[in-house]
C-alpha cells in the first residue's frame, strides 16, 4: 500500500472559484502534513504545515486535517491562474525520523 | 538569507559513469535531505545527513551514496549511472529540531 495517495487529476477551476485538493495517508502514526507547490520544471516550494486535526488558514490557502480518517486537505479560495501548478501532498510519520513521504501530486489548472 | 542552493543544475552523462551533485543548506539548518523525483511522479527519499552521518536511508541501492561535509553542505554521488537514473534530484534542508524540509532548484540529470 503506498503510504501517501493523491487524485492526479488534472483538476481544472475557473478564476475566483474555490479549488480542492486532498490526500490520504496510510494507516500508521503520522505526525506531520505539508503541502507543497511545483510549477513545471521547478523544485517544490513549502505553501503549508499541519500538525493537529482541524482546519488551518494562511490567505488564500486553508489547510484541513483529520486523523481519524487519514485525510488532509487543501483548499485554495479565489484561485488564480498564477496557482496553476502541481499540489504536493507530503507526510512525515512517527517511526521513520524526518522521513517524508509525497504524493504523486495534482495537477491544478486556473481557467481565466 | 540564502536559501537551499545546488550545483550543477543540469547534466548529462552516459550509462555507467558516476556523477556527483552538490548542495548547500539553508543557512542555519544542519540536515540535508535528497531526493529522486522522477517525471510526472512525487519526490522518493533517497537519504537524509545529519553531523556528517547518514540518518536514515530510503528504498535505493548502495550506488547512491552521500557525503555530509562540517559546514553543513552535502554530496550525493551515483555510481554505475542506469537510463533509469534519470531524474530531477533535490535536495531538502531543515533543522534536527523540525519537520519542516524546504527544497533547492534541483538538479536535472539525464543519462543516455
Amino acid at each position: 500500500q503506498k503510504e501517501v495517495e493523491q487524485n492526479s487529476g488534472p483538476l481544472s477551476v475557473p478564476e475566483g472559484a474555490i479549488a480542492s485538493l486532498n490526500c490520504t495517508y496510510s494507516d500508521r502514526v503520522s505526525q506531520s502534513f505539508f503541502w507543497y507547490r511545483q510549477y513545471s520544471g521547478k523544485s517544490p516550494e513549502l505553501i503549508m504545515s499541519i500538525y493537529s486535526n482541524g482546519d488551518k488558514e494562511d490567505g488564500r490557502f486553508t489547510a484541513q486535517l483529520n486523523k481519524a480518517s487519514q485525510y488532509v486537505s487543501l483548499l485554495i479560495r479565489d484561485s488564480q491562474p498564477s496557482d496553476s501548478a502541481t499540489y504536493l501532498c507530503a507526510v512525515n510519520i512517527a517511526d521513520t525520523g524526518n522521513q517524508f513521504y509525497f504524493g504523486t501530486g495534482t495537477s491544478l489548472t486556473v481557467i481565466p | 538569507d540564502a536559501g537551499v542552493t545546488q550545483s550543477p543544475t543540469h547534466l548529462i552523462k552516459t550509462r555507467g559513469q558516476q556523477v556527483t551533485l552538490r548542495c548547500s543548506p539553508k543557512s542555519g539548518h544542519d540536515t540535508v535531505s535528497w531526493y529522486q523525483q522522477a517525471l510526472g511522479q512525487g519526490p522518493q527519499f533517497i537519504f537524509q545527513y545529519y553531523e556528517e552521518e547518514e540518518r536514515q536511508r530510503g528504498n535505493f541501492p548502495d550506488r547512491f551514496s552521500g557525503h555530509q561535509f562540517p559546514n553543513y553542505s552535502s554530496e550525493l554521488n551515483v555510481n554505475a549511472l542506469l537510463l533509469g537514473d534519470s531524474a530531477l534530484y533535490l535536495c531538502a534542508s531543515s533543522l534536527a529540531t523540525s519537520y519542516t524540509q524546504y527544497f533547492g532548484p534541483g538538479t536535472r540529470l539525464t543519462v543516455l
